[in-house]
């Protein structure tokens, strides 16, 4: 069964500091992987967009990485701001119709001052 | 910037009411995807739609339906409001292909007393 767990459910951290999200992912055939960003009351944010043949790739602060052979994607925060709290969402396209993707239940980050 | 816009953001009916959600973005996009969120859940695909007129089951269709009259517009029905479909409503779009980022609406939050 196609499925993506994430890990940590939540996480506090302290205004400044990095952190890592994880994602592991059985989905196949696999397309690409996907991070969203949702902050409380508010529709998800695309973050990044991966494919088999990346393993790396950042947006700002926020670096994704793909590890296509163990199904493992990780997204790195640096630095983190008060801004960053919100919940995390890994996303895994099996390359079928528009309609399947596969959520991950999500990470909620707290970043504290 | 791809704006998707939903109806409203609070909703409060009650048990056996019809209900209708609206989504509406302004990119043209040829794909339009209905979702609920529950805590513990993750996202969940209601229905979605590639073209006007067209329309597919989700991961949890009972209970919804949805209508496409026009490209910009997506509704969800509720065709007889029940307290388990107390939820996070969100409407999403896209262009055309598996490869492209789905853009979020703000979510419409419903509460079924």
């Amino acid at each position: 069964k196609n499925q993506v767990e994430q890990s940590p459910q939540s996480l506090i951290i302290l205004e400044g500091k990095n952190c890592t999200l994880q994602c592991n992912y059985t989905v196949s055939p696999f397309s690409n992987l996907r991070w969203y960003k949702q902050d409380t009351g508010r529709g998800p944010v695309s973050l990044t967009i991966m494919t088999f043949s990346e393993n790396t790739k950042s947006n700002g602060r926020y670096t994704a990485t793909l590890d296509a052979d163990t199904k493992q994607s990780s997204l790195h925060i640096t630095a983190s701001q008060l801004s960053d709290s919100a919940s995390y969402i890994c996303v895994v396209s099996d390359g079928g119709s528009q309609g399947n993707l596969i959520f991950g239940k999500g990470t909620k980050l707290s970043v504290k001052p | 910037d791809v704006k998707v816009t939903q109806s409203s953001r609070y909703l409060v009916k009650r048990t056996g009411e019809k209900v209708f959600l609206e989504c509406v973005q302004d990119m043209d996009h040829e794909n339009m995807f209905w979702y609920r969120q529950d805590p513990g859940l993750g996202l969940r695909l209601i229905y979605f739609s590639y073209d006007v007129k067209m329309k597919e089951k989700g991961d949890i269709p009972e209970g919804y339906s949805v209508s496409r009259e026009k490209k910009e517009r997506f509704s969800l029905i509720l065709e007889s409001a029940s307290t388990n479909q107390t939820s996070m409503y969100l409407c999403a779009s896209s262009p055309g292909g598996a490869w492209k980022t789905q853009y979020f609406g703000p979510g419409t939050r419903l509460l079924v007393l």
